[in-house]
């Protein structure tokens, strides 16, 4: 069973940094492409970054580029989401997906982000 | 295009068939066949539904169909049961390094 576990969330000031981690597990991690998607408050979903599994460089949304970093740990079967600079704007619900074949498959739960003073 | 247009609710009585639209544009789901739907229960992991258009993934109930017509994907749910009642959200392929998919504005499925 695939299982996609976030965590890292929580409430943040302005300007603050937060670290978002995903675990995954029951699939073979290293051979997929991950993304991150958020949905804020009342809002629809939606992207924010991807990462391959080689070293092709991560793609972001013009909304986080230069702010946000996504990165992973085939070892440890992790996806990262680096956080900086955050803004009131940023507050959402984040979660880690998996990617088959141009479609997202699998979700986790999701993570709430708050930014606030 | 930030995001698909979905209806903000559609109810029906047990039984019924509902269809509920997502509309993009030609950039987006009129330009791939990776329209995907999601069912999802508040607090709980998106589930898939349908991928590429119309195709189920193993388990998923043959009552859920998809369908799509130029830059509008649709999903149908026949006989409409009350464990059907959540949020449904379509997602599409977008191609774009700054837009890998963009996904819909969600529909809450309510069954009266």
């Amino acid at each position: 069973e695939v299982k996609l576990v976030e965590s890292g969330g929580g409430l943040v000031q302005p300007g603050g940094s937060l670290r978002l981690s995903c675990a995954a597990s029951g699939f073979s991690f290293s051979n997929y492409v991950m993304h991150w998607v958020r949905q804020a408050p009342g809002e629809g979903l939606v992207w924010v970054s991807r990462i391959p599994t080689d070293t092709n460089p991560p793609n972001y949304a013009d909304s986080v580029r230069g702010r946000f970093t996504i990165s992973r740990d085939n070892a440890k079967n992790m996806v990262y989401l680096q956080m900086n600079n955050l803004r009131v704007e940023d507050t959402a619900v984040y979660y880690c997906a998996n990617d088959v074949a141009y479609r997202i498959d699998s979700w986790g739960q999701g993570i709430l982000v708050t930014v606030s003073s | 295009q930030s995001a698909l247009t979905q209806p903000a609710s559609v109810s029906g009585s047990p039984g019924q068939s509902i269809t509920i639209s997502c509309t993009g544009t030609s950039s987006d789901v009129g330009a791939y066949d990776y329209v995907s739907w999601y069912q999802h229960h508040p607090g709980e992991a998106p589930k898939l539904i349908i991928y590429d258009v119309s195709n189920r993934p193993s388990g998923v109930s043959d009552r859920f169909s998809g369908s799509k017509s130029g830059n509008t994907a649709s999903l149908t749910i026949s006989g409409l049961q009350p464990e059907d009642e959540g949020d449904y959200f379509c997602s599409s392929y977008a191609g774009s390094t700054t837009l890998i998919f963009v996904l819909g504005t969600a529909t809450r499925v309510s069954v009266l």
